[in-house]
């Protein structure tokens, strides 16, 4: 059964780094996504993306986040100075035409940020 | 209150009962889905309810969606302990529905 891949599961890094979050969503998806769920809390809505451009984004997602699909397969989530309050499981999503609104989630990627 | 709030947030019953679990939302919606998540892993989809249905329903699941009361409920029939997760309701948001909004969610246990 196809599914949701992201790499790494488990990411640890220094305040003030850059970190890359990768995804490799379903491959006749065109709906890709990024959610956050702080440890005990509710998941919460980075971004969505479609057609190479960010089709919405939250109040969350500001200047030191970024998406890229740099190529055919790959859907990565960058955060550029990481700060303590970004340690979260960052999860990657994708749908399809058909079921635009039923997502598939990936595992999940849990960002630790000392 | 937040666009997609559970009720109640933790609900514990035996196996073999049923679960009730209800969401509350805001804003008009095209769709309503519902999610499980296993402890500390990614989101399973359970089903989705479009504006226009009253009612759905999937194996064990039945979701009932009152649009003129913004809310929606699910019922998972004859429990079992594989079912012990947390469940959350979410609204497509936003033009074109690109912004989907989890609720806080309600923590299920189904005791052997």
């Amino acid at each position: 059964e196809p599914e949701v891949t992201q790499t790494p599961s488990h990411q640890v890094t220094q305040m003030g780094q850059e970190v890359i979050l990768r995804c490799v969503p379903i491959s006749n998806h065109l709906y890709f996504y990024w959610y956050r769920q702080i440890l005990g809390q509710k998941v919460e809505f980075l971004v969505s993306f479609y057609n190479n451009e960010i089709s919405e984004k939250s109040e969350i997602f500001d200047d030191q986040f970024s998406v890229e699909r740099p190529d055919g397969s790959n859907f990565t989530l960058k955060i550029r100075s990481t700060k303590l309050e970004d340690s979260a499981m960052y999860f990657c999503a994708s749908s399809g035409v058909q079921g635009r609104f039923e997502a598939f989630f990936g595992q999940g990627t849990r960002l630790t940020v000392v | 209150s937040q666009q997609g709030e559970e009720d109640p947030q933790a609900l514990s019953i035996q196996e073999g009962e049923n679960a009730t679990m209800n969401c509350s939302y805001k804003t008009s919606i095209n769709n309503l889905q519902w999610y499980r998540q296993n402890s500390g892993r990614g989101l399973v989809h359970l089903i989705l309810i479009r504006s226009n249905e009253r009612e759905k329903h999937s194996g064990r699941l039945r979701v009932t969606l009152d649009t003129s009361k913004k809310s929606s409920s699910l019922l998972i029939t004859a429990s079992r302990a594989a079912d012990t997760a947390s469940y959350f309701c979410a609204t497509a948001l936003g033009t074109g529905g690109f912004k989907t909004i989890f609720g806080a969610g309600t923590r299920l246990f189904v005791k052997a």
